[in-house]
């Protein structure tokens, strides 16, 4: 099973700012298939980007991801306020698997 | 536009079962293979279950092989999990998703989410 491990656990930025995510995986994801999801509280996860680096359909471009084999990266260039929330990142690979999560907050 | 509505959840004393069910609306459901993802309380997410397009194909995690098993009803819109032997640890809040592959093999990744049936399994 390929396991996920996502960093920081928090991370405290303000509106305005850019976030890099982290999603680091045990062994290399093939053909860059790795999902980025978006969960704000209280509500069903949000497909945010797929296949490493395409954004989904009606994802603002001020969300990017990046990466290949092991490490991959979720870019939000310009916090907005919807955007403090929590993201996971996903492995369609070799079976399916999440990480555990990097919540985005206020600081 | 895309809808799906979870329903069936409940409190259900461990060893008993409980059938999910998922309505799906907007898109043609016969063309999109369907997966069920459950998330704990204050927990991550944790996938547990496929079906291909035409439901002749059927994936499960480890944790609920053998007790798990998943359908689908193409005339009615609907895909269900039937959920077994529940024990402490299924309790989740699961979510129906669809497959963004029109036709052919899965992609396995989730792009329309439901907004959950909670399961709770307590004696």
């Amino acid at each position: 099973e390929i396991v996920l491990t996502q960093s920081p656990g928090t991370l405290s930025l303000s509106p305005g700012e850019r976030a890099t995510l982290s999603c680091r995986a045990s062994q290399s994801v093939s053909s860059n298939y790795l999902a980025w999801y978006q969960q704000r509280p209280g509500q069903a996860p949000r497909l945010l980007i797929y296949d490493a680096s395409s954004r989904a359909t009606g994802i603002p471009d001020r969300f990017s991801g990046s990466g290949s084999g092991t490490d991959f990266t979720l870019t939000i260039s310009r916090l907005d306020p919807g955007d403090f929330a929590l993201y996971y990142c996903q492995q369609y690979d070799s079976s399916l698997t999440f990480g555990g999560g990097t919540k985005v907050e206020i600081k | 536009q895309v809808q799906l509505v979870e329903s069936g959840g409940g409190v259900v004393q461990p060893g008993r079962s409980l059938r999910l069910s998922c309505a799906a609306s907007g898109f043609t459901f016969i063309s999109y293979a369907m997966h069920w993802v459950r998330q704990a309380p204050g927990k991550g997410l944790e996938w547990v279950a496929t079906i291909s397009y035409e439901g002749s194909n059927k994936y499960y995690a480890d944790s609920v092989k053998g007790r798990f098993t998943l359908s689908r009803d193409n005339s009615r819109n609907t895909l269900y999990l039937q959920m077994n032997s529940l024990r402490a640890e299924d309790t989740a809040l699961y979510y129906c998703a669809r497959d963004p592959t029109l036709w052919g093999y899965e992609s396995n990744y989730f792009d329309h989410w439901g907004q959950g049936t909670l399961v709770t399994v307590s004696s």
